[in-house]
């Protein structure tokens, strides 16, 4: 299986600040790659496929990078909405697989 | 507005079975390879397994952890996707979300979510 580390797993920011999230895998996956945000108590949120392609009505703070073995997720301005949980996920073979996760929180 | 509502979570002792369902509404249900991923309690995100659309037979692929033991299939008759957990384990215990995924080559990427519904393997 495809294993996929996230980093940080944990992150603490302010509003206005620029967030960086880190996925790196455990073998090529070409651009295989999507991120999705989680808010307490709700379902994952697709944001970026494909590693930088957004996902319709996501705002443009977001943006994905990245091929191979390592991505990242910046969010250019963090907003109050933004204080979530954040995964990245492969498809490039199965099993799909996630990240564990980065929570990012004030 | 799309919508996947799941139904069917509960509580059932070790070894017990229990069959989900989610009924899709708002966008092409039956050309769109359909997903279930589970959520442990506190715990990140696992993919269990897909079925794939009529184009491509229904074939379904699973997790190691629970391949033998679940069984995904679907009505495109009545939208509905469904997922039957025989011999279940405590370490199924999570909120189990139904996910259509993304159309043509991008079938990889899950881009509709239901809201989830709780198992509990507990005696």
């Amino acid at each position: 299986d495809i294993q996929l580390t996230q980093s940080p797993s944990f992150l603490s920011a302010s509003v206005g600040d620029r967030v960086t999230i880190t996925c790196r895998a455990s073998q090529d996956i070409y651009s295989h790659l999507g991120w999705y945000q989680q808010k307490p108590g709700r379902a994952p949120k697709l944001l970026i496929y494909v590693a930088s392609t957004l996902e319709s009505g996501v705002p443009s703070r977001f943006s994905g990078s990245g091929s191979a073995t390592e991505f990242t997720l910046t969010i250019s301005s963090l907003q109050p909405e933004d204080f979530a949980t954040y995964y990245c996920q492969q498809r490039n073979h199965y099993p799909l697989t996630f990240g564990g996760g980065t929570r990012v929180e004030i | 507005e799309v919508q996947l509502v799941e139904s069917g979570g509960g509580s059932v002792q070790p070894g017990g079975s229990l069959r989900l369902s989610c009924v899709a509404s708002g966008f092409p249900f039956s050309d769109r390879y359909m997903d279930w991923v589970r959520q442990a309690p506190g715990k990140g995100l696992e993919w269990v397994g897909r079925v794939r659309s009529k184009g491509d037979s229904y074939t379904t692929e699973y997790a190691a952890s629970v391949k033998g033991r679940f069984t995904i299939s679907r009505d495109d008759s009545e939208n509905s996707l469904y997922l039957q957990m025989n011999s279940l384990k405590t370490e199924d215990t999570a909120i189990y979300y139904c996910t259509g995924a993304k159309s043509g080559n991008y079938h990889g990427y899950l881009g509709h979510w239901g809201q989830g519904t709780l198992v509990t393997v507990s005696s």
